[in-house]
């Protein structure tokens, strides 16, 4: 059974550059067929996809965040990270990482979150 | 984007209860639905994909049906642990979109 492990942060100021890792454990990053993706939850609110990087490292986002974020993976570490720069108070979220199939975008296993505040 | 529209947000019901939530998509999404649970504090589990199919681990007293823009997830007898917030999302396309979520409440 994959584990994810979310880590960084936990508050960021306005404007700056928000980055996030999640370490994964029980199985390759890189080695197999799955999808890595981020989802952020505002408090009290729904959950919004990010985006995602396969093992090749080809990435796909989300058109409304896609200027301000890169997804990158580190296979030697067995590590995949979010970044999102000029952060604003709407970026305060608690921020998921997951594992997906490579058949489709449903979410497996999800790392504990983490809550990340953008404030001064 | 397709939007996902969750009814209700939120209901109260008692253990054994048999409850329905709907979930509808903006557009035709065939059956690339799929519902979770998300406990307070905790990060959301899979319960139910491809909107029929159950997740191994997951009780069967949850069960999901439904294709192209209309779905339900149906929990046939409320137990203890099931009070929590349910979201449904489609894979059908990019970006991924989530519905706004239902929470189960204790009468």
């Amino acid at each position: 059974q994959v584990q994810l492990q979310e880590s960084g942060p936990g508050l960021v100021k306005p404007s700056q550059t928000l980055s996030l890792t999640c370490t994964v454990s029980g199985g390759s990053i890189s080695g197999g067929t799955d999808y890595w993706s981020w989802i952020r939850q505002p408090a009290g609110k729904g959950l919004e996809w990010i985006g995602r990087i396969y093992a090749s490292g080809s990435t796909t986002y989300n058109p409304s965040l896609k200027s301000r974020i890169t997804i990158s993976l580190d296979a030697s570490k067995n590590q995949f990270s979010l970044t999102v720069s000029f952060v604003t108070a709407a970026d305060t979220a608690v921020y998921y990482c997951t594992k997906n199939p490579d058949w489709g975008s449903t979410f497996d296993s999800w790392g504990q979150g983490i809550l990340v505040t953008v404030s001064s | 984007d397709i939007e996902m529209t969750q009814s209700p947000s939120s209901l109260s019901a008692s253990v054994g209860d048999r409850i329905t939530i709907t979930c509808r998509a903006s557009q035709n999404i065939n059956d690339f639905l799929n519902w979770y649970q998300q406990r307070p504090g905790k990060a959301p589990n899979l319960l139910i994909y491809t909107a029929s199919r159950l997740q191994s681990g997951v009780p069967s007293r949850f069960s999901g049906s439904g294709s192209g823009t209309d779905f339900t997830l149906t929990i046939s007898s409320l137990q203890p642990e099931d009070f929590a917030t349910y979201f449904c999302q489609q894979r059908h396309s990019v970006p991924i979109t989530f519905g706004g979520g239902t929470t189960v409440e204790i009468k």
